[in-house]
């Protein structure tokens, strides 16, 4: 299985949005609803933030929200803020019933 | 409330086995529907899946690692295991256990890693 592709660094100023992409394939993000995205500040554990391409578990900001076309998931965080900066990755769940996770993007907060 | 610990050697030297545990708390390890995962973060690099135990005892590895990779489960210790075989220095890496899957508050079952452990650092060098 490969790694989704994501971008590997993406910035934005505080209050504007910005959108981090993640491409797989039909047999992973294109043939699922099942994506997520994590935050992981430098040193720390993966944070849930986004499941099943659109939801959000019980306490994470409403700034945070997902969307998926085809092969492609969206990660958008509206209202950046500094404390946003951090890495952010995806992850599908597969046809071979089994994970794979995106390369990470470095998020920075201008 | 759940949480995981992941505990084991620091250091391995090439071409032996590495061996972690995780610690299951607030919860049981054999009850739900939940995949026990390992996922590791080589230094400065991204997310690896390395696989899962699931609840009934089922087991899936990355094709990548699954000639060397065993994951075990031990109920009475509620704990889960990962041992990764003949390695080397590209296997040193920060070694995270996850829970993944679930029902949420509206009763579907989820695909998401929700519960993290800390992670370990594991070094291979002799």
């Amino acid at each position: 299985q490969s790694a989704l592709t994501q971008p590997a660094s993406v910035s934005g100023s505080p209050g504007q949005s910005i959108t981090i992409s993640c491409t797989g394939t039909s047999s992973d993000v294109g043939g699922y609803n099942y994506v997520s995205w994590y935050q992981q500040y430098p040193g720390k554990a993966p944070k849930l933030m986004i499941y099943d391409v659109v939801k959000r578990p019980s306490g994470v900001s409403n700034r945070f929200s997902g969307s998926k076309s085809g092969n492609t998931a969206s990660l958008t965080i509206s209202g950046l803020q500094a404390e946003d900066e951090a890495d952010y990755y995806c992850s599908s769940y597969t046809s071979s019933s089994a994970w794979v996770f995106g390369g990470g993007t470095k998020l920075t907060v201008l | 409330q759940v949480q995981l610990q992941e505990s084991g050697p620091r250091l391995v030297k090439p071409s032996e086995t590495l061996s972690l545990t995780c610690t299951v708390s607030g919860g049981s390890v054999s009850s739900g529907s939940y995949y026990w995962n390992w996922i590791r973060q080589p230094p400065g690099k991204g997310l690896e899946w390395i696989g899962y135990i699931y609840y009934s005892g089922s087991t899936n590895y990355n094709p990548s690692l699954k000639s060397r990779v065993t994951i075990s489960v031990d109920t009475s210790k509620n704990q889960f295991s990962l041992k990764v075989s003949s390695v080397t220095a590209a296997d040193t890496a920060v070694y995270h256990c996850a829970r993944a899957g679930g029902f949420d508050s509206s009763g579907h079952y989820y695909y998401g890693m929700d519960v993290w452990g800390q992670g370990t650092t594991v070094t291979v060098s002799s």
